[in-house]
């Protein structure tokens, strides 16, 4: 069954601190690679998409790496600010299938002043 | 204006009762989805839709019922809504594309809580 695990659950940073978020999966064949911010009570919105041939994508403060043989990913946020408060939700889309997508169940951040 | 909108964006209702969500999008994507959302898990898809006359089972389709009614609209119903039911819902819309797969643009939800 495909898989995609998301850590840590949740953290809590400082304002002005960086920090980083991990996803691992497990999707096979594997099509392209997603990060989306969940504001308390929105719907997700997308910060990056990545396929296989791309190992890093940035978006403003916000980097997301890919290493597609370990099948893991990372999220960085440089500088945090209070708005970055949300979850971070990575999704994975599996090749034909109708790219069919399997969501992890996402990083909550507090960013703290 | 939201580019994708959903209605109600809460409600509370008893088991048994037949509940409808609505979705509409000025996107002009043709595929649309109905997602849920559960504390601590991941977004499960629930139906989807690559065209007016396309309607697609998702993962947990069980007890929910879709129409899409038209390129714009696309709606989720319960036709007896049981406690487990209770839980956030998104629609989403995305282009049709190649390997690369669409973006997704979700609305803002709808809380639905069955007692």
């Amino acid at each position: 069954k495909n898989q995609v695990e998301q850590s840590p659950q949740s953290l809590i940073i400082l304002e002005g601190k960086n920090c980083t978020l991990q996803c691992n999966y497990t999707v096979s064949p594997f099509s392209n690679l997603r990060w989306y911010k969940q504001d308390t009570g929105r719907g997700p919105v997308s910060l990056t998409i990545m396929t296989f041939s791309e190992n890093t994508k940035s978006n403003g403060r916000y980097t997301a790496t890919l290493d597609a043989d370990t099948k893991q990913s990372s999220l960085h946020i440089t500088a945090s600010q209070l708005s970055d408060s949300a979850s971070y939700i990575c999704v994975v889309s599996e090749q034909a299938a109708g790219n069919k997508l399997t969501f992890g169940g996402g990083t909550r951040v507090l960013v703290k002043p | 204006d939201a580019d994708v909108t959903q209605t109600p964006r809460n409600r509370i209702t008893k088991t048994g009762k037949r509940i409808m969500l609505e979705c509409s999008q000025t996107k002009g994507h043709d595929r649309m989805y109905w997602y849920r959302q559960d504390p601590g898990l991941g977004l499960r898809l629930i139906y989807y839709s690559f065209d007016v006359k396309d309607i697609n089972k998702g993962e947990i389709s069980d007890g929910y019922s879709v129409s899409r009614q038209a390129q714009a609209k696309f709606s989720l119903s319960l036709e007896s809504a049981i406690p487990n039911q209770t839980a956030l819902y998104f629609c989403a819309t995305s282009e049709a594309s190649g390997s690369a797969g669409g973006e997704l643009f979700f609305g803002e939800g709808s809380r639905l809580t069955v007692l």
